[in-house]
């Protein structure tokens, strides 16, 4: 996971209140993507960044917004949180030129 | 619709035995895979990948088999050691961009390397 930070590592929402989960890089790297882990559920691509000032929707996008301001910093914001993203969100960034996306620590969300 | 599919939640096996863990996928313009091993309160980590133009990819005592008219491919892992005991994912690229892939992934196998 060296190279990719993901802050908080915890974090408790009431019902309705809002956040925004960061991500960094240090590896200069162009595509940064936002996963979620559910049990049961594998991992569910939210969003991703194919470059700096770009963003598309993954599979799983609704309920969550994106900003990718610079190439190092990639940010995932709950605007009104729900019980039902409750999960660990994971960061990625892609190798230029392949296919390997590497993993940040996770940032574990209750919502309650 | 699960594109890809480990149909095996969980798999036990003794150390320094071969582990085997499989993977489907029903997508045909799937054209690469991966194999990533993730352990608690952790990210997951990268272990191997394979390309669609080739069948085997070996990488110390890890080797990803590929059979594409199956849609079938497999991660062995000989000897297995207690240190890989951990959940294990499969996952399908389709989509290059020039600068991003998608990938899919399947829901996991929890593979326990006993003494």
């Amino acid at each position: 996971n060296a190279g990719v930070t993901q802050t908080p590592k915890f974090q408790v929402l009431k019902t309705g209140q809002s956040m925004t989960l960061q991500c960094a890089q240090d590896m200069n790297h162009n595509s940064m993507y936002w996963y979620r882990q559910d049990p049961g559920m594998g991992l569910r691509l939210i969003y991703y960044s194919a470059s700096e000032g770009t963003t598309d929707k993954g599979e799983v996008p609704n309920g969550y917004n994106v900003s990718r301001l610079n190439k190092r910093e990639f940010s995932l914001r709950l605007e009104s949180a729900a019980p039902s993203q409750t999960s660990v969100y994971f960061c990625a960034i892609q190798t230029t030129g392949t296919y390997e996306q590497y993993f940040g620590p996770g940032t574990r969300l209750t919502v309650t | 619709d699960q594109q890809v599919k480990q149909n095996s939640p969980s798999l036990s096996v003794q150390e320094g035995r071969i582990s085997i863990l499989n993977c489907d996928y029903t997508n045909s313009m799937f054209d690469y895979f991966l194999w990533y091993k993730k352990y608690p309160a952790e990210g997951p980590t990268f272990l191997i990948s394979i390309s669609s133009i080739k069948d085997k990819n070996e990488d110390g005592r890890f080797t990803v088999f590929l059979n594409k008219s199956a849609k079938h491919l497999s991660l062995h892992i000989v000897p297995s050691q207690p240190g890989d005991s951990a959940v294990y994912f499969c996952a399908a690229s389709a989509l290059w961009t020039g600068t991003a892939s998608k990938l899919t992934f399947g829901t996991g196998t929890r593979l326990q390397v006993t003494l």
